[in-house]
């Protein structure tokens, strides 16, 4: 049990729909960083903030945009899907000059 | 482009063999390498490397660096079916004083039969 908390576990939208999915970490840990994993692929880096501030993005287009919260929660909001956004996304939280993240269990978003 | 390159990318053993999977990476400013084992959703954290050289074990488990040769292996003995998962190594460069983005690998995929 790594502390991280994410919802919702599943999800199935329909293309051209918008979606939020959201991540709560482990006490005082102020970086959270959010991935993609595709089937039999790696996870890819998306973006991370700190702070509120977005702080370093992937290759991942503006429909991909996010927010962190005061309590260091934060959200993923994906609008305008696509098919190949299916996959399931993690989030990882971290402190600052912190040597481990801890992911959450992940959301698994169909697109239909 | 930063690229970590897992082998192999599958690997069916029987329970008491002993395994190694290997990570070779290219990336700008490196800083760490990390080990993940993810068995279902969340990937669980196993070892964080930073100096060549230098054995990390838990358990069965162990795992080395070469920075110059720019991989790691992850070995593991006496697997148990309990070992099933995908192994994903990632890799962490310098980038400000946060801790960074990680790169990860296609992972191998685990599987340890009784």
């Amino acid at each position: 049990e790594t502390g991280v908390t994410q919802s919702p576990t599943h999800l199935i939208k329909t293309r051209g729909q918008q979606v939020t999915l959201r991540c709560s970490s482990q006490s005082g840990h102020n970086t959270v960083s959010w991935y993609q994993q595709a089937l039999g692929q790696g996870p890819q880096f998306i973006f991370q903030y700190y702070r509120e501030e977005e702080n370093g993005r992937g290759n991942f287009p503006p429909r991909f945009s996010g927010l962190q919260f005061p309590n260091y929660s934060s959200e993923l909001n994906v609008n305008a899907l696509e098919l190949d956004d299916s996959a399931l996304y993690l989030c990882a939280t971290a402190l600052l000059g912190g040597t481990e993240a801890f992911f959450g269990q992940g959301t698994r978003l169909t697109v239909v | 482009e930063d690229k970590v390159v897992q082998s192999p990318l599958s690997l069916v053993v029987h329970e008491g063999d002993t395994v190694t999977l290997n990570c070779s990476y290219e990336v700008t400013n490196f800083r760490s390498l990390l080990w993940y084992k993810q068995e279902k959703k969340a990937p669980t954290f196993l070892f964080m490397l930073t100096s060549s050289g230098i054995e990390k074990k838990s358990g069965r488990l162990s795992s080395i660096l070469d920075k110059k040769e720019l991989f790691s292996i992850l070995n593991i003995t006496a697997t148990q079916t309990g070992d099933s998962a995908v192994y994903l190594c990632a890799v962490e460069p310098v980038r400000g004083s946060t801790l960074g983005r990680l790169y990860f690998g296609r992972g191998t995929q685990l599987t340890v039969w009784p």
